[in-house]
């Protein structure tokens, strides 16, 4: 079956600092989501991403969709410690008989230093 | 966007019983699904539950286990069966954001231990 990998799944970084997480699919993807989880609580839809190549930005939140629609990654420009949590990416691809599926990384716990 | 009220938030069972865990959305929905979020660890789909039909289990998760009930548009039921330490985790239902709408909405969690 379908798997996607993220990677790193743990990063410390001072705040002020850059913050990149990448994710890769075993298959070609229909599009990827990205998810934030806070300590505590239940992921959040951050974006979706759907043609190849795409970019998207969220203030300092940048997406990228790769060519081939295997890859992505986020990358936070100057963290700040309200960026804590762990942020998943989601491959979303058909599964058959009319109805879709979406598969989570494992994720990327962000600590943020003060 | 959907509003999902999903309970318990928390629970403590004994090992050998069942917990029955509900998810109320605001909005008609087509799909609810079910996940598992083991702690510190990716979301893992359980199965899809439709309207009027059996949910769909994904491999790894049977019936017997985690039955799902789906009695109207709004409401669903995952109930964890026979319940060992192994079935600590966090469940989680989704829905579509809205209709048309990419992405999808999380109920808050069940977050369960088995003792």
């Amino acid at each position: 079956g379908q798997q996607v990998m993220q990677i790193p799944q743990y990063q410390h970084v001072q705040e002020g600092e850059d913050f990149t997480t990448y994710c890769n699919s075993s298959t070609t993807l229909s599009n990827i989501q990205w998810y934030k989880q806070r300590p505590g609580g239940h992921p959040v839809f951050l974006i979706q991403l759907v043609k190849s190549g795409e970019v998207k930005k969220q203030k300092r939140l940048t997406f990228q969709f790769g060519e081939a629609k295997k890859n992505s990654s986020l990358h936070i420009t100057a963290t700040q410690t309200t960026d804590v949590g762990t942020y998943f990416c989601a491959g979303h691809s058909y599964s058959g008989a009319g109805s879709y599926q979406l598969t989570f990384g494992k994720g990327t716990k962000l600590s943020v230093i003060p | 966007s959907a509003v999902i009220s999903q309970k318990p938030s928390r629970d403590i069972c004994q090992r050998g019983t069942s917990l029955t865990i509900q998810c109320q959305v605001d909005s008609q929905v087509t799909m609810m699904f079910w996940y598992r979020q083991q702690p510190g660890q990716s979301l893992t789909l359980i199965a899809t539950a439709n309207q009027g039909s059996e949910a769909t289990y994904e491999s790894g998760f049977v019936i017997d286990k985690f039955p799902i009930s789906r009695p109207n548009l709004t409401f669903s039921t995952l109930t964890v069966s026979n319940m060992s330490p192994e079935d600590s985790s966090i469940y989680l239902c989704s829905v579509e954001r809205e209709t048309g709408v990419e992405g999808y909405t999380f109920g808050s969690g069940t977050r369960l231990t088995v003792v």
